[in-house]
């Protein structure tokens, strides 16, 4: 079936640091892929998508790239802030099912 | 639009009671979705819901766990008995039928003692 790989954590960086949080899929066909952040006491947010191979979304500063080649959908960010720190989530849509399957989150911390 | 809206934010109940969670979705949203969360096991799907009618149940755990949808604007998930194993942070969802693009409640924190 259809899953999502991500990066172990947590990931602890210093503030303006350079931020990867890896994540790799195994999908039928061609599914859309998220990443997600939730923030302390909250539910996820939708941060940035991607729906077709090349695709790069982007948000507040975060990018990820959809490789197909790779099946990866990496989360970056160039200059970090305290205020990213939160859970990441990485996605993909099960277009067929309509429903999400979510990677098992990578805590970020960044101290200042 | 204030959002997918949980209730109650905050749940401690004993061991073999009926707990029921609460959930209005955004207005207009066709798609309603249950999660639960622990540091174990991660965000899991439990069930959803398209137009009202229950798509998949499949990840509701057991017997024990019912939800229903009686109108576009409300849903709620039930445990009866609950048990300690049942305590977990439990996220409604709802989407405007772009998938996966999900607005999540700030989720019931459900306590079993």
């Amino acid at each position: 079936g259809n899953s999502v790989t991500q990066m172990e954590g947590p990931v602890t960086l210093s503030e303006e640091a350079f931020l990867t949080i890896n994540c790799t899929y195994t999908a039928t066909g061609y599914p859309s892929l998220f990443w997600y952040v939730q923030y302390p006491g909250e539910g996820l947010q939708l941060l940035l998508k991607a729906t077709k191979a090349d695709d790069k979304g982007s948000n507040k500063g975060f990018e990820a790239t959809y490789r197909k080649e790779t099946t990866s959908f990496h989360l970056e960010k160039g200059s970090v802030q305290v205020s990213d720190s939160a859970v990441y989530f990485c996605a993909l849509s099960d277009g067929g099912a309509q429903k999400l399957v979510f990677g098992q989150g990578t805590r970020l911390t960044i101290n200042p | 639009d204030a959002g997918v809206i949980q209730s109650p934010r905050h749940e401690v109940t004993e061991m073999g009671q009926e707990v029921t969670l609460r959930c209005k979705p955004i207005s207009g949203h066709n798609s309603l979705f249950w999660y639960r969360q622990t540091m174990m096991r991660g965000l899991e799907l439990l069930i959803y819901f398209n137009n009202n009618v229950p798509i998949d149940d499949s990840g509701m755990p057991e017997d024990r766990f019912s939800a229903k949808m009686p109108n576009a604007s409300f849903s709620t998930l039930k445990i009866q008995p609950s048990e300690p194993r049942d305590s977990a942070v439990y996220f409604c969802a709802s989407e405007p039928g772009l998938v996966g693009e999900a607005f999540f409640g700030q989720g019931t924190r459900l306590t079993v003692v």
